[in-house]
């Protein structure tokens, strides 16, 4: 089984601060990591994603996040975050060796972004 | 195209009574997904499908039923409403491993309330 830790509940930052997200996580196996982020009021929606190779992975909106094997980890940051980027952020996991793409979540980061 | 669509987006029930929420996807998806979402738990998983006509459990299937009658489509009923059902329930279709990789499409959601 998977489990996945956000280290914290809610990061507050300043407009063109940068912002850093802590996800640590648990298997037995390997496993594919994601970000993911909820906007108020919406569903979610992928940032980005580790699958394999580069551990310093690209996503949407000027995100990145690198894969630590050694420690577990996959931290998301963003250099110079806006306004637009208040919302919840969700780490996850997904086992290679579970076919049917079931996710683990970690309980969330609420991000909320002030002038 | 719309994606992940849920009915219905907000309702209220009385301890007791039931109710079914319907999730529809036009992506040709053959995996769906009941996920719920509490403050602090993140999301889990409740119950998912990997084809039409069948269902499995997932993380927290008690109190809910589910069924796959069509491809496009994934219900979740509650026979015996309780308030610890009081949730957002948030629906997701993927595609089978190896041709997209875990990528979850979300629905926006669907609030309860039980009184």
């Amino acid at each position: 089984a998977q489990s996945v830790t956000q280290l914290d509940s809610q990061v507050p930052v300043f407009e063109e601060a940068p912002v850093e997200l802590r996800c640590n996580y648990s298997s037995s196996v390997s496993v594919y990591l994601f970000w993911y982020v909820q906007y108020p009021n919406q569903g979610l929606q992928l940032l980005l994603k580790y699958l394999s190779g580069s551990t310093l992975v690209k996503g949407i909106n000027g995100f990145e996040a690198e894969f630590n094997k050694s420690q577990t980890s996959f931290h998301l940051r963003k250099p110079s975050v806006h306004i637009s980027d208040t919302a919840e952020y969700f780490c996850a996991v997904s086992a290679l060796t579970d076919s049917w793409g079931k996710l683990q979540f970690g309980a969330g980061t609420q991000v909320v972004v002030t002038p | 195209n719309a994606g992940v669509t849920q009915t219905p987006k907000f309702r209220v029930l009385k301890t007791g009574q039931s109710m079914t929420l319907l999730c529809a996807q036009d992506m040709n998806h053959e995996y769906m997904y009941w996920y719920r979402q509490d403050p602090g738990m993140g999301l889990r998983l409740i119950h998912y499908s990997v084809g039409e006509g069948t269902t499995a459990k997932g993380e927290v299937p008690d109190g809910y039923n589910v069924s796959r009658l069509k491809k496009q489509n994934f219900l979740l009923g509650l026979e015996s409403a309780a308030p610890s059902q009081t949730s957002v329930y948030f629906c997701a279709s993927n595609r089978p491993a190896g041709s997209g990789a875990n990528v979850l499409t979300f629905g926006a959601g669907s609030r309860l309330t039980v009184l």
